[in-house]
């Protein structure tokens, strides 16, 4: 969905640096979630934030922090990358006035750690 | 716990044959149920999505789902492949918005393979 915006697209980092993986949305949604994809294993949970002041962790957060810096921006940050964190990250949104809470996904950032 | 099983990883059709891609949930409560498309090196696309009321949902591209409650499934169809709907499908189970969490729960997709 173009209203949601994802950079970098691609990242290859190595093992121990900090990378930080940023989401904007132009949608006007108060709801922002991370996730992560693996082949084979769908779509995991990493973070979700209902606010500005409000962060939740997921099922998967370990290794990873985030940041809600404005309603229109969420940003995930790994602080010392490690290879298995090599995945396909999506970021997503919905409005909590939205009573089937339906989630709209940014295109992905493709991180490879080596 | 909510659960989503798709039991086909990979399915091949010819275009212009007919498709269902399988969807089985468990959920403790109504459940609100979604279809999302990932075509190569994009993200996700809302197919449809199911809530309330009739039990036969339609979506964009062609593509409808059927709630089946007393089966929990919920089964993507679309009578005419076309070569661009190669992609992965993802079924998803939430449930009603209660101003916490609705957690959204993921199959693992199936790789739909469309052959001329």
């Amino acid at each position: 969905d173009a209203d949601v915006t994802q950079t970098p697209r691609n990242r290859i980092t190595k093992t121990g640096k900090r990378i930080m993986l940023e989401c904007s949305q132009t949608k006007g949604h108060d709801r922002m979630y991370w996730y992560r994809q693996d082949p084979g294993l769908g779509l995991r949970l990493i973070y979700y934030s209902f606010d500005v002041k409000d962060i939740n962790k997921g099922e998967i957060s370990d290794g990873y922090s985030v940041s809600r810096q404005a309603q229109a921006k969420f940003s995930l940050s790994l602080e010392s990358a490690i290879p298995n964190q090599t995945a396909l990250y999506f970021c997503a949104t919905s409005d909590s006035r939205d009573f089937t809470d339906t989630q709209y996904f940014g295109p992905g950032t493709r991180l490879t750690v080596l | 716990a909510q659960s989503v099983t798709q039991p086909d990883i990979h399915i091949t059709v010819s275009e212009g044959a007919s498709l269902e891609l399988r969807c089985n949930y468990s959920y403790g409560a109504t459940p609100y149920l979604f279809w999302y498309v990932q075509s190569p090196g994009q993200g996700l696309q809302l197919l449809l999505k199911y809530f309330s009321g009739d039990t036969l949902v339609q979506g964009i591209k062609g593509f409808e789902a059927e709630f089946k409650r007393s089966q929990s499934s919920f089964n993507l169809r679309k009578p005419s492949v076309h070569w661009s709907d190669a992609a992965e499908y993802f079924c998803a189970v939430g449930g009603i918005n209660t101003g916490t969490a609705s957690k959204l729960t993921f199959g693992t997709g199936t790789r739909l393979q469309v052959t001329l």
